[in-house]
């Protein structure tokens, strides 16, 4: 069992740029949220999807971000545009259905921008 | 409005002491409470909850203590060791929008020195 599988690691984008961040969550889990951390701080939360659903993204900037989780592949979060202020670690979790203990995280992609 | 959150930044420990990281919550509706730990460029790792219902749970060297009288979660290391130096997280599990919503608080740093 892999666990959450994030990548890349490590992103470096100019400002202007695209970001993709990808994320496969663990076997049989088919719920995957997003979240933000900067640095010395907590984790903020993003987004919630299901397959090919966004069910929660009251956490989700209104502009230049958005997320997706398609039938087939990994969860993608798109940042158009970055700003040096996009700089900060994303962590994927997944869950099973009604997760009721909690989630289960990836190791993270850390974006900076420069 | 509501929220997770800590009340000390930073904690330094002996080798060998006891550890105790507290934090106060403010949403009485919540079901389950989570300690995380997050290590230096690692995603956070599950240690321990605690459902809403309990006082008291323990683990392997970890025990939670949960105070609803007064809104507090505790989280006590038993003879801390060099590998517990890492971040750790209080986190609620909140039923919002349908589904179980996982909110974090802000973090504690545990510095284990020899």
């Amino acid at each position: 069992n892999a666990g959450v599988m994030q990548n890349p690691r490590h992103l470096v984008r100019r400002r202007g740029q695209e970001a993709r961040l990808r994320c496969s969550p663990m076997k049989g889990h088919s719920h995957v949220y997003w979240y933000r951390q900067l640095p010395e701080e907590g984790l903020k939360f993003m987004v919630y999807l299901q397959k090919e659903n966004i069910i929660d993204e009251s956490g989700m900037p209104k502009e230049r971000f958005s997320a997706e989780f398609p039938k087939e592949g990994p969860s993608i979060l798109r940042i158009q545009q970055v700003v040096r202020g996009d700089s900060a670690a994303y962590f994927c979790a997944s869950s099973p259905q009604g997760a009721n203990r909690g989630y289960t995280f990836g190791s993270g992609t850390r974006l900076t921008v420069v | 409005g509501e929220s997770v959150g800590l009340h000390l930044p930073t904690l330094s420990v002996q080798e060998g002491d006891n550890s105790i990281i507290n934090c106060a919550y403010s949403n009485s509706a919540s079901d389950y409470f989570i300690w995380y730990k997050q290590e230096s460029g690692k995603g956070p790792q599950f240690i321990i909850d605690i459902r809403s219902n309990m006082d008291k749970r323990q683990g392997q060297r970890v025990t939670v203590l949960l105070n609803k009288t007064v809104k507090h979660l505790s989280l006590q290391i038993a003879a801390t060791q060099p590998g517990d130096s890492a971040v750790y997280f209080c986190a609620e599990l909140r039923l919002s929008g349908g589904y179980n919503k996982l909110i974090f608080g802000a973090g504690t740093r545990l510095a284990v020195h020899p």
